[in-house]
């Protein structure tokens, strides 16, 4: 156990409409990264927040954004789902300066 | 562009073996490399951390071992038992600012048999 918790565990949406995960970090982890992890593959990097602010993005559209709340908690979400968003997402969380990240279990979420 | 390639895709041994998994990375400019285990359908457990200025890292049956100029890293098991059954997925992180992004490679999915 990580302390890292993600909700929904599953989620099942139709191509078009919009969804929202969430994800609490270990307590005192100020940082949260998200990432996508499509079946047999590795995860990909969506985004990194810090405090509040996003700080960093891999190569993913605009229709995903994300938020983190002053708790650190964090969201995130994907407008107008397409077949392709159908994967694993996990987010991450750590102390900003230190380099060991702490993965959640996930949110399976299927587009249909 | 870092790309990290993981060797062999697939790997089933007979419980008692001693194994090594593959990874490689084509940007030695790394900060450090993690290995994962990965359970389906679950989250990521972090296994070992190496710092690029480090050359192994041990934990248990455990071992990684980092060659930075070659661009390679080995995870080796000793004595694999049917619980080591998962991915093991390796990641690095190439340093840029205050952003830690991993960049992971497709995992080796290893079977041990009871």
């Amino acid at each position: 156990e990580t302390g890292v918790t993600q909700s929904p565990t599953h989620l099942i949406k139709t191509r078009g409409q919009q969804v929202t995960l969430r994800c609490s970090s270990q307590s005192g982890h100020n940082t949260v990264s998200w990432y996508q992890q499509a079946l047999g593959q590795g995860p990909q990097f969506i985004f990194q927040y810090y405090r509040e602010e996003e700080n960093g993005r891999g190569n993913f559209p605009p229709r995903f954004s994300g938020l983190q709340f002053p708790n650190y908690s964090s969201e995130l979400n994907v407008n107008a789902l397409e077949l392709d968003d159908s994967a694993l997402y996990l987010c991450a969380s750590r102390v900003g300066g230190r380099h060991e990240q702490y993965f959640g279990p996930g949110t399976r979420l299927t587009v249909t | 562009k870092q790309e990290v390639t993981q060797i062999p895709a697939a790997l089933s041994v007979p419980e008692g073996e001693n194994l090594v998994l593959n990874c490689s990375f084509t940007d030695s400019a790394i900060y450090n490399l993690q290995w994962f285990r990965q359970d389906p359908g679950k989250g990521l457990t972090s296994l070992l951390l190496i710092q690029s200025s480090q050359r192994e890292q041990t934990s248990g049956r455990l071992n990684a071992s980092l060659d930075k100029s070659s661009g390679r890293s080995t995870l080796y098991i000793a004595a694999s038992q049917p619980g080591d059954s998962a991915t093991y997925l390796c990641a690095v992180s190439n340093y840029g600012g205050a952003t830690n992004k991993l960049i992971f490679g497709t995992g080796t999915l290893l079977a041990v048999q009871p």
